[in-house]
């Protein structure tokens, strides 16, 4: 079973817009990680928030973390074409040994 | 170029046939794992090892193999056990292992298909 869960499961936007997507887990974590993949690629780390963080940023990405609510939230401010990719949220999951648990991702498009 | 790369990048396996997928990273990380990717899919863990000469089953071990003698290599065999095998397969390492705080790096991937 998945541990975290992205919403929305697919988002199309016009180049220059921000782009929000939704993590929500169900166990306690040790971190938070989201991950980039474009088409037929592997993963490409993004940020990495630990379970006593609750914001952090990195160029036009931010990430917030609620641990009352179990969610987490990915922003890309002014997006750009070669945004266009899925994005995954990870778990390292406390009760699964802190092994990194993947959701299913949500698939972003990007339109110039 | 530090990095991690996976070979070959598609591969098709024969019924009853084992295949081997190779993994090899230059970045000196301890750990490494191997993710099946099934279409439209989050990641699946098949199997890791947080040092050289160990490794442990993750949520989807049965059907694959794995060997850790050497720090940079990380090989899956798929064999003949795996019923659905088709999958993009990919394999990661990190620095130390699970509980570490540390992110995964990842190869671009095999894709193996059955024939």
């Amino acid at each position: 079973s998945q541990q975290g869960e992205e919403d929305p499961q697919a988002l199309s936007i016009q180049e220059g817009e921000n782009a929000t997507m939704n993590c929500s887990y169900k166990t306690s974590i040790n971190n938070l990680q989201w991950y980039r993949q474009n088409s037929g690629r592997g993963l490409v780390h993004l940020i990495l928030i630990r379970s006593n963080e609750r914001e952090k940023h990195s160029g036009r990405l931010r990430v917030t973390l609620d641990t009352s609510k179990k969610s987490s939230s990915l922003l890309i401010t002014a997006s750009r074409a070669a945004d266009t990719a899925s994005y995954f949220c990870a778990t390292e999951d406390k009760a699964a040994g802190n092994k990194l648990t993947f959701g299913g991702g949500t698939r972003v498009l990007v339109k110039p | 170029d530090g990095g991690i790369t996976q070979s070959p990048k598609y591969l098709f396996r024969k019924e009853g046939q084992n295949v081997t997928l190779s993994c090899e990273q230059n970045l000196n990380h301890d750990a490494m794992y191997w993710y099946r990717q099934d279409p439209g899919q989050g990641l699946r863990l098949i199997y890791y090892s947080q040092i050289v000469n160990d490794f442990q089953k993750g949520d989807i071990a049965e059907g694959y193999s794995v060997s850790r003698e050497k720090k940079e290599s990380f090989p899956l065999t798929v064999t003949s056990a795996q019923k659905n095998p088709t999958a993009f397969y990919l394999c990661a390492s990190s620095i130390a292992g699970f509980g570490s705080n540390q992110p995964q790096h990842f190869g671009d991937g095999t894709r193996l298909s059955i024939l």
